[in-house]
């Protein structure tokens, strides 16, 4: 089962930041949270990943809280092509092991 | 980043007949691979884990008959679906981990869209 918890659904205006929680109370030591996502019809794409601190990419940035119990994916100016499907998973970051998906956050950027 | 290709990208089969997918890891060696599948508005589901010279583990549920797992080489893996029936249909995706960024990742292939009729 999936160790994370992630709203189904979400709207953001395009231009405006992005914001997708995702909770992980469960999470151990040595778990990273990572960030996918999955455009429509295509395989799941990587975000970005972190340990307890705060990440940035070109993509995207991750605020992982203090206990780090959760965690928070921003998209700093959303368009269109976000539009996908979120999904936070947290593991071993040695694991050589299958990712496993939850549900995910459907995000919809609209006009 | 490392690239995972997947081919072909969508088929339509009758019922009965056999489809093979494969699935390169482009740019690095993969000695495990994972193949996932995908129905409408759900999340991936694991359905084996392929073992470059060994067998194939699948997971409850995935009948190893019907989906055959052949991993020849550190770069290519192919899932045959062997008499494929329409409920078969779905969306299939290979996948791969490589270690970068001092974890270990991973890449997925593009999927394919399998239809049986």
């Amino acid at each position: 089962d999936a160790k994370t918890t992630q709203p189904p659904s979400m709207d953001c205006a395009e231009g405006r930041a992005a914001n997708l929680p995702c909770n992980h109370s469960t999470i151990s030591g040595n778990e990273y949270v990572y960030w996918y996502r999955q455009i429509h019809s295509q395989g799941p794409q990587y975000i970005i990943h972190g340990l307890k601190n705060n990440e940035t990419n070109e993509m995207a940035s991750l605020i992982i809280t203090e206990d780090r119990k959760s965690s928070t994916l921003i998209l700093p100016h959303a368009t269109l092509r976000d539009t996908a499907v979120y999904y936070c998973i947290v593991r071993d970051g040695g694991s050589q092991g299958n990712l496993i998906f939850g549900k995910g956050t459907k995000l919809s950027v609209k006009p | 980043g490392a690239v995972v290709s997947q081919h072909p990208s969508r088929v339509i089969c009758k019922s009965g007949t056999s489809v093979k997918i494969e699935c390169r890891s482009l740019d690095f060696q993969a000695t495990t691979m994972f193949w996932y599948r995908q129905f409408p508005k759900q999340s991936l589901m694991l359905m084996a884990t392929s073992n470059e010279g060994s067998k194939a583990t699948y997971e409850q549920g995935v009948e190893k008959d019907k989906f055959l797992i052949n991993h020849a080489s550190l770069t290519l893996s192919t899932l045959t679906v062997t008499s494929a029936h329409p409920e078969d249909s779905s969306f299939y995706i290979c996948s791969a981990r490589a270690f970068t960024r001092a974890v270990t990742e991973a890449f997925f292939g593009q999927g394919t869209r399998l239809t049986v009729v």
